[in-house]
């Protein structure tokens, strides 16, 4: 069993919609929840960061943490062609210069 | 702010030679960097952790030997392929992090190497 694991997709939603990506984990011990998304032959860029549980919005986008169910998503609200790309979910157990954990990936296409 | 580059972008080489690539933070010291390789449509795995002036942290089942990785400044890490094989060609790609910014690491745009 991954340490993490998320649906590859691909998924593929018109424009406007709320899109939810999720990713679930084995090891209780993550505390350090990422969100990050990468284009086609680019590296990946950093959306949303998260400590422990709970909910935190920026924009249009929404990461919740619920540890007890060892269960983050992402929401992305108003979503757009520009949004289509591959979203990576990352954990860490500590802070800092800490090794990441990433899922798959998730290939997003908003279709306008 | 917090922007790294990685060089070249991308490198076709043949196989029994060596490629080095580069990953450099522009704007901020990294104290610590990672290598990272993604296959296509899959994750990104850790290969190494350098800290600057330190031997790198390998992941189990890299070869050091094979990888060499040097962070001999505070704003430069490289990564060689030694021998490279067909089986190396991957997306390599950095990170970077430094203890007087965010709590998290800022990645490259990667380096697309080709092994024929």
């Amino acid at each position: 069993q991954k340490e993490v694991e998320q649906d590859p997709g691909p998924l593929s939603v018109p424009e406007g919609a709320i899109v939810s990506l999720n990713c679930t984990y084995s090891n209780s011990a993550f505390q350090y929840f990422m969100w990050y998304r990468q284009y086609s032959r680019k590296g990946p860029e950093l959306l949303m960061y998260t400590y422990s549980s709970g909910n935190k919005e920026d924009g249009r986008f929404t990461a919740q943490v619920d540890k007890s169910s060892k269960y983050i998503s992402l929401f992305i609200r108003d979503s757009q062609p520009s949004d289509s790309a591959t979203y990576l979910c990352a954990m860490s157990v500590a802070g800092g210069a800490q090794k990441l954990v990433f899922g798959q990936g998730t290939r997003l296409t908003i279709n306008p | 702010g917090a922007v790294v580059s990685q060089h070249p972008s991308r490198v076709i080489c043949k196989s029994g030679t060596s490629v080095k690539i580069e990953c450099r933070s522009l704007d901020f010291q990294a104290t610590t960097m990672f290598w990272y390789r993604q296959f296509p449509k899959q994750s990104l795995m850790l290969m190494a952790t350098s800290n600057e002036g330190s031997k790198a942290t390998y992941e189990q089942g890299v070869e050091k030997d094979k990888f060499l990785i040097n962070h001999a400044s505070l704003t430069l890490s490289t990564l060689t392929v030694t021998s490279a094989h067909p089986e190396d060609s991957s997306f390599y790609i950095c990170s970077a992090w430094t203890s007087g910014g965010a709590d998290t690491q800022y990645f490259g745009p990667g380096t697309r190497l080709t092994v024929l």
